[in-house]
């Protein structure tokens, strides 16, 4: 009965590679999010969706795409996979644009 | 767009006392400002969250107050105990986006 799942948990992967990472929500929320966590433990949006509508986009490079197949999935998938990439994503969910935002448990990314 | 300075970014307390930290913000847009705790491999999770129209809010032994003409907020922890040792993050939220602070570390010694 989780709230907001992501699969995988830990991703090890080479650098050039592409990679998705998924994430699901069951609270019935209209609003999804994807965020990057780097070592120093800085927490910044990447992406946003509201109705699988892209409503946000800070300054990600083009080899990241997140996709929305319905309200309750954002996926984001990373073509080319650099070393700088390493690092901690998080999907977060909300009812609606500046609601209260849950997190999921993050998918560790380590590029080698 | 917004920026959030947290301060202090490492606080190590004696088990019982309180913890208080601190956050400013620039955007006077802001309206809605929530805290965040993140255990050791988990996401973050909701602790406490304050909307622009009050001052003050509070929920067994954490509080949060917000001065929206000084543009800060504040978190306070009391009785602190061991299992409050995390990371805390605060955030403000403006223009459909949470802009978050870069962290306090807390450690409550036993």
């Amino acid at each position: 009965d989780t709230a907001v799942s992501q699969t995988p948990k830990y991703l090890v992967t080479q650098m050039g590679n592409d990679k998705s990472i998924k994430c699901e929500q069951n609270l019935g929320h209209d609003t999804m999010y994807w965020y990057k966590q780097d070592s120093k433990k800085f927490l910044k949006i990447m992406f946003s969706y509201n109705n699988k509508e892209l409503i946000i986009n800070e300054t990600v490079p083009n080899r990241f795409s997140p996709k929305s197949p319905d309200k309750a999935h954002l996926n984001l998938h990373i073509n080319s996979l650099e070393l700088g990439d390493s690092a901690v994503y998080f999907c977060a969910s909300s009812q609606d644009k500046g609601k209260t935002q849950y997190f999921g448990p993050g998918t560790r990314l380590l590029v080698l | 767009g917004e920026n959030v300075e947290q301060h202090p970014s490492t606080l190590s307390v004696q088990e019982g006392d309180s913890a208080v930290i601190k956050c400013t913000y620039s955007d006077s847009a802001s309206n809605y400002f929530p805290w965040y705790k993140q255990e050791l491999g988990k996401g973050p999770q909701l602790i406490i969250d304050i909307r622009s129209n009050v001052g003050e809010k509070k929920d067994q032994r954490i509080a949060v107050t917000l001065n929206k003409t000084a543009k800060h907020f504040s978190l306070h922890i009391t009785e602190t105990q061991p299992e409050d040792s995390a990371v805390y993050f605060c955030a403000a939220y403006a223009g459909n986006m949470l802009t978050f602070g870069g962290g306090t570390r807390l450690m409550v010694k036993p």
